[in-house]
């Protein structure tokens, strides 16, 4: 099964940083891949899908690049309520497998 | 709008089975594939298996083969969830998720709200 492999798994920013999380699958998965986004006792949220393409209502602050093996999430402007955990998601096919989740916290 | 609402939540012994449920509206059911995902108390997110709401058949993670059965009913336009043989490691929020096409191969844009199910003697 291809493994998803996300870094860091925790992140401290400022409100205005630029943020920048990665996804690395262990086979490539062509555009494959998307972004969700967890508040606390919150139901995931889709940010990306297809590796770039923004999810319709989410914020364009939010961007998604990539292709094959490697993925970057980035958030150009960090805002107080984008503290959550992001989790990368493959969905060529079974099994549908997540990153493990980056938390991010506003210092 | 789109609406997945699932059953309340479940305490079960050790051993025990649980069936929840996900109830959709807002869509024509069978034009999307609906998936099963949970997620442990503090832990990430977990993908359990797949069901096509055409046909029926349902694809399960290798982890809970033998374990797990997945059902529709047209009729209702709802999906099971049935875990037999549980353990405290299957104490987790079990999520029922749409995926945005009837192929296998897209993201999940709709969440049900979870459904706790504690596994405790």
């Amino acid at each position: 099964d291809i493994q998803m492999t996300q870094s860091p798994s925790s992140l401290s920013a400022s409100v205005g940083d630029r943020v920048t999380i990665t996804c690395r699958a262990s086979q490539g998965i062509s555009n494959f891949l998307a972004w969700y986004q967890q508040k606390p006792g919150k139901v995931p949220k889709l940010l990306i899908y297809a590796a770039s393409t923004l999810q319709s209502g989410v914020s364009s602050r939010f961007s998604g690049s990539g292709s094959g093996t490697d993925f970057t999430l980035t958030i150009s402007s960090l805002q107080p309520e984008d503290a959550a955990t992001y989790y990368c998601q493959k969905y060529n096919g079974a099994p549908y497998t997540f990153g493990q989740g980056t938390k991010l916290e506003i210092k | 709008q789109v609406q997945l609402v699932q059953s309340g939540a479940e305490v079960k012994k050790p051993g025990a089975s649980v069936k929840v449920s996900c109830k959709t509206s807002g869509y024509t059911f069978s034009s999307y594939y609906l998936h099963w995902v949970r997620q442990a108390p503090g832990q990430g997110l977990e993908w359990m298996g797949i069901i096509s709401t055409t046909g029926g058949s349902a694809t399960y993670a290798q982890k809970f083969q033998g374990r797990v059965t997945m059902t529709r009913d047209t009729s209702t336009s709802t999906i099971y969830l049935d875990l037999s043989g549980l353990r405290s490691e299957d104490t987790a929020v079990y999520y029922c998720a749409r995926e945005q096409g009837s192929s296998g191969r897209y993201s999940f844009d709709y969440w049900g709200q979870g459904t706790l199910v504690t596994v405790s003697s």
